[in-house]
């Protein structure tokens, strides 16, 4: 079972690049079995995908954040990628990194809460 | 505003049957599979139910999912205050390419 840890800064200033990192250990990205992917959460609210990547680097985006965002991997470290330029207040959020299997989300990695202030 | 619509509250004593539902489309809940995740306070969501309603070891039989057309539903029997929990509904969605969830149903154990 692959386990998932995001790292990053947890504040981030207001219309500059918000940047995480996720590792996947317990199993290798370049693996047809899963794919990685990033959900987030406002406070207090429900879930909302922002985008993943399949192990060939190509990558799918939430049309409502495209325009904004970079999503990476790296196999040989085995991990993915997340930048999102010009954050708001409204994109303060637990980050999640999760394991995709044909679609379906089967692993969340611990989160990550980014908050935008300056 | 979530793709999938789900209760936003729902409640039940130690031992009932509680169900939660949660509406979609064709382009998602209509033409691919749902799944069912349970979040307490906290934490990050767990996988409870998958493909409409396959349990992941270690998830009770208490647990159960259905689908039927475009609306989805998550079934707990035997309630249990250890079952109060945001429990969200999710399923891929073809126009968009990705999964879609529900808003979360908030469920208290009176």
């Amino acid at each position: 079972q692959v386990q998932l840890q995001e790292s990053g800064p947890g504040l981030v200033k207001p219309s500059q690049t918000l940047s995480l990192t996720c590792t996947v250990s317990g199993g290798s990205i370049s693996s047809t079995d899963f794919f990685c992917g990033w959900i987030r959460q406002h406070p207090g609210k429900g879930l909302e995908w922002i985008g993943h990547i399949y192990n060939d680097g190509s990558p799918f985006y939430n049309p409502s954040l495209r325009s904004r965002l970079t999503m990476s991997v790296d196999t040989s470290e085995d991990q993915v990628s997340l930048k999102l330029n010009s954050v708001t207040a409204a994109d303060t959020a637990v980050y999640y990194c999760v394991a995709m299997f044909q679609g379906v989300i089967v692993n969340w990695g611990q989160g990550r809460l980014v908050t935008v202030s300056s | 505003q979530s793709v999938l619509s789900q209760p936003p509250s729902a409640s039940g004593t130690p031992g009932q049957r509680v169900t939660i539902s949660c509406s979609g489309s064709s382009s998602n809940i209509g033409s691919n599979i749902v799944n069912w995740y349970q979040q307490f306070p906290g934490t990050a969501p767990k996988l409870l139910i998958y493909s409409d309603n396959q349990r992941p070891s270690g998830v009770p039989e208490r647990f159960s999912g259905s689908k039927s057309g475009t609306s989805a539903s998550l079934a707990i029997s035997g309630l249990r205050s250890e079952d109060e929990a945001d429990y969200y509904c999710a399923a891929w969605d073809d126009s968009l390419s990705g999964p879609v969830f529900g808003g979360g149903t908030k469920l208290t154990v009176l």
